[in-house]
């Protein structure tokens, strides 16, 4: 079974440029999550996606944005890139179920945005 | 809110002794709670999970945890440290209700000494 794979595997950006990052899920998992890594900030909750609808948001800025497409993999879009969102971005994926019981996810190994 | 205190940013251990990693959580709802690992320059990898049932949790590379209510914690053993056991661990938690996302500590850099 193949995992959560994540594209890039790094980018280099200029500030003020946009990044967009890849996640596919785990094959019959619909809800996807975004979570940053930057250095001594721990992982940061950026977005959570299932069944194509945004369901939940961290406390970032409206340039963080996202979507999940039909087949279920997502796309998290970063604007007017700033140096501090240098970070290492995770994906991870879990099974849906309206009784929310899917317990923990599968990570994906993540791109690694670097802002100059 | 959920929140996840890990104590120790930092821990090291010699190869074979007790490896303990700390955890305390915040949850105003039935928690379930996590263990991953971090390797350098790769995602988590899911090590155990507690959701009902038993509160010691067996997971894998003979790590274990136990869920203790009265002390909101949930720490992590290993009897015997390994060399391959270095890394970085996060705890994580998440309510039992429609918040879905998991809210993770700040993270436990294990250092095995030889």
């Amino acid at each position: 079974e193949a995992g959560v794979t994540q594209s890039p595997t790094h980018l280099i950006k200029t500030r003020g440029q946009q990044a967009t990052l890849r996640c596919s899920p785990i094959s019959g998992h619909t809800s996807v999550y975004w979570y940053q890594q930057a250095l001594g900030l721990g992982l940061q909750f950026l977005l959570w996606y299932d069944e194509g609808e945004e369901r939940n948001r961290g406390n970032f800025p409206p340039r963080f944005s996202g979507r999940q497409f039909p087949n279920y993999s997502s796309e998290l879009n970063v604007n007017a890139l700033e140096l501090e969102d240098s970070a290492l971005y995770l994906c991870a994926s879990s099974s849906g179920g309206g009784s929310g019981r899917n317990y923990g996810y599968t990570f994906g190994s993540g791109t690694r945005l670097t802002v100059v | 809110a959920q929140s996840v205190t890990q104590l120790g940013s930092h821990v090291s251990v010699s190869e074979g002794a007790l490896v303990l990693l700390r955890c305390n959580y915040s949850s105003s709802v039935p928690p379930y709670l996590f263990w991953y690992v971090q390797y350098p320059n790769q995602g988590l990898q899911l090590l155990l999970k507690y959701t009902t049932g038993a509160t010691l949790v067996k997971g894998i590379n003979g790590f274990e945890a136990e869920f203790k209510k009265s002390e909101t914690s949930f720490h992590l053993t290993k009897p015997s440290a390994h060399m391959s056991d270095a890394a970085e661990y996060f705890c994580a938690v998440r309510s039992s209700g429609s918040a879905r996302q998991l809210t993770f500590g700040s993270g436990t850099q294990l250092t095995v000494l030889p």
